[in-house]
């Protein structure tokens, strides 16, 4: 079980929009930086998202983040085959003194 | 190019020990806290554990409490992670990332993995 909650899976078809949640509480996403992780088939994470809602280098604007309270969510528009993946939220717990992370969500691009 | 290479992973025996090493390349090694997170076979991602800049202040996650050892060597830009007391739920791909400035900040690049496979 995850300290993390996300949905199991999401789906949409391409060139549409999706947003995927990720829910906390105070000691974890409430009070600490929330960061998204891209999971491609067979490959290592990669950071989509750090600091609630900034792009590293490399990511296209499709990709967004936002946080209120106790909630994370992350958008992608434009949908493309290539997004289809595992996607991860990720923070700091400050009770456990640890990371923790999401149990994932399946991205299907119908 | 920012490059982690993770080595040390194999097949244990349940109660065993295995030293996982990291080797850090293309950033100052001594500038970033760096963390160790595990996925089992078709399952998510879990983290280990991580340690600060200087090594001084580590953290893990409770199952790996007294069994796992992170460390790190800011002379050599290399991370460790001894395990030990190893049972087969601790069978996963173990990820050495790059983490930001403190602890608890983003993890910003992950290396591909070294496999730790604990079976009798």
């Amino acid at each position: 079980q995850s300290v993390l909650t996300q949905p199991p899976s999401v789906s949409a078809a391409p060139g549409q929009k999706v947003t995927i949640s990720c829910s906390g509480s105070s000691s974890n996403i409430a009070n600490n930086y929330v960061s998204w992780y891209q999971q491609l088939p067979g490959t290592a994470p990669k950071l989509l998202i750090y600091e609630n809602n900034k792009r590293p280098s490399g990511i296209p604007d499709r990709f967004s983040g936002s946080k209120s309270g106790t909630s994370a969510t992350l958008g992608i528009t434009g949908l493309q085959t290539g997004d289809e993946a595992d996607y991860y939220c990720g923070t700091w717990d400050s009770s456990l003194s640890a990371g923790v992370f999401g149990g994932g969500t399946k991205l299907t691009v119908l | 190019e920012v490059q982690l290479v993770e080595s040390g992973g194999g097949l244990v025996q349940p109660g065993g020990s295995l030293r996982l090493s990291c080797s850090a390349s293309g950033f100052t090694f001594s500038s970033s806290a760096m963390h160790w997170v595990r996925q089992a076979p078709g399952k998510g991602l879990e983290h280990v554990s991580a340690i600060n800049i200087n090594g001084r202040n580590t953290y893990y996650t409770d199952s790996m409490k007294g069994r796992f050892t992170i460390s790190r060597d800011n002379s050599m830009n290399t991370l460790y992670l001894q395990m030990s007391s190893l049972r087969a739920e601790d069978t996963a791909v173990y990820y050495c990332v790059k983490g930001g400035p403190y602890s608890s900040s983003y993890m910003d690049v992950w290396g591909k993995g070294t496999t730790v496979t604990v079976s009798s």
